[in-house]
């Protein structure tokens, strides 16, 4: 099956720096989601982003499918940005998506 | 829009009781619903898929008599841990898929321990 590869595995950042997550997939991918696993555990989707690149306030996404990585931007970072980031790939299989989920980065922003 | 909740958020039980857990599609139609399992600071695990009406597709490794899974209307899917133990303990989160569509929308997820 399709191999996704997320890093760094850990981040600690100051408060109000910027970071960038980085999503590497093995094979051709119809979609790519970024999400944010919060303290709570509760899963947030960030982004839907096959291609392209996308903005959501201080967050951004990038993803080249030709060259099958994703790139996820935190700016300006804040405490409550701390949690996981998980990277997902939906490759089209039958009726449905089956989507592979990325091990994840654990980001702890201190203040 | 395509929003997905589950019920209970978290739940503690007894070791060898059964457990159930909710995965509702609030504003869309689900013909097909997704349950993965995750370990504590590991990722997401694909279980079981479910079409509305059918019976569930377990991913290798998976008990599905273990892991009841029913999904008997286009907005519930239902997913019954039996004779839970606490190797059970773990988090599980649904996805839904409109029909049509090939897009997941994912619930919050359920935090199960068994004591």
């Amino acid at each position: 099956g399709i191999q996704v590869e997320q890093s760094p595995p850990d981040l600690i950042l100051q408060e109000g720096a910027n970071s960038t997550l980085r999503c590497n997939f093995s094979d051709s991918v119809n979609n790519l989601q970024w999400f944010h696993q919060n303290p709570w555990g509760q899963l947030i989707n960030l982004f839907y982003i096959p291609s392209g690149t996308k903005q959501n306030g201080r967050l951004s996404a990038t993803t080249v499918a030709t060259e099958r990585y994703s790139l996820l931007y935190i700016s300006s970072s804040q405490t409550t940005d701390s949690g996981v980031y998980f990277c997902a790939v939906g490759v089209n299989s039958g009726g449905y998506q089956k989507v592979t989920f990325g091990i994840g980065t654990k980001l702890q922003v201190i203040p | 829009g395509a929003v997905v909740s589950q019920h209970p958020s978290r739940v503690i039980c007894k070791s060898g009781t059964s457990v159930k857990i909710e995965c509702r599609s609030l504003d869309f139609q689900a013909t097909t619903m997704f349950w993965y399992r995750q370990f504590p600071k590991q990722s997401l695990m694909l279980m079981a898929t479910s079409n509305e009406g059918s019976k569930a597709t377990y991913e290798q490794g998976v008990e599905k008599d273990k892991f009841l899974i029913n999904h008997a209307s286009l907005t519930l899917s239902t997913l019954t841990v039996t004779s839970a133990h606490p190797e059970d303990s773990s988090f599980y989160i649904c996805s839904a898929k409109t029909s049509g569509g090939k897009t997941q929308y994912f619930g919050p997820g359920t935090r199960l321990l068994v004591l």
